[in-house]
């Protein structure tokens, strides 16, 4: 079956470094979607990607899909505690209403 | 506007023991589903209803759990009997009609945290 994994799993940054988490699909997705969930909350929605190569933009945080559909980033410039969450993608297969959500990547802001 | 609504939030409940959690989706929403979250196996998409059909279900870890959605506002999700490796956040989310945004986005409910001891 369809699978989405995330690396790294676990990212500590200081305040002011930057951070990337990467999402691979093992199929052609139709879009993908990015939430952050905050430690002890529910996953709320970023951001959707359709377009292969598209690339978004919300503030310090930067979407991009890539050209093949299957895999996408998230950086965020300048992290900042706020920041702090677990990031995850979830992809959408072509042809269902099935989104998988990939593994998630915890970021911890270290002040 | 409301957003999904879960209850209980919490709930510790004794092995054996039938547990039903209950949604009440955002209104005019079509879709519907039920995923599960734990340390190992992250966030698994359990069942998912469209306009209150079950349309996939391979999700559902056993016969022990099943989900229904009687109406357009309401759903539970019940295991029965209980286990303590159930325990786990169980989040409801429903999503509008449609293929592009905001048509597909997928607002979570605040999740139910079920331990089972």
């Amino acid at each position: 079956g369809q699978q989405v994994m995330q690396i790294p799993q676990y990212q500590h940054v200081q305040e002011g470094e930057d951070f990337t988490t990467y999402c691979n699909s093992s199929t052609t997705l139709s879009n993908i979607q990015w939430y952050k969930q905050r430690p002890g909350g529910h996953p709320v929605f970023l951001i959707q990607l359709v377009k292969s190569g598209e690339v978004k933009k919300q503030k310090r945080l930067t979407f991009q899909f890539g050209e093949a559909k299957k895999n996408s980033s998230l950086h965020i410039t300048a992290t900042q505690t706020t920041d702090v969450g677990t990031y995850f993608c979830a992809g959408l297969s072509s042809g269902t209403y099935k989104y998988i959500f990939g593994t998630g990547t915890r970021l911890k802001v270290l002040a | 506007d409301a957003g999904v609504i879960q209850s209980p939030r919490h709930e510790v409940t004794e092995m054996g023991q039938e547990v039903t959690l209950r949604c009440k989706p955002i209104s005019g929403h079509d879709y519907l589903f039920w995923y599960r979250q734990t340390m190992m196996r992250g966030l698994e998409l359990l069942i998912y209803f469209n306009n209150n059909v079950p349309i996939d279900d391979s999700g559902m870890p056993e016969d022990r759990f099943s989900a229904k959605m009687p109406n357009a506002s309401f759903s539970t999700l019940k295991i029965q009997p209980s286990e303590p490796r159930d325990s786990a956040v169980y989040f409801c989310a429903s999503s509008p009609a449609g293929w592009g945004p905001p048509g597909n986005t997928i607002y979570f409910g605040e999740g139910s945290w079920l331990t089972v001891v």
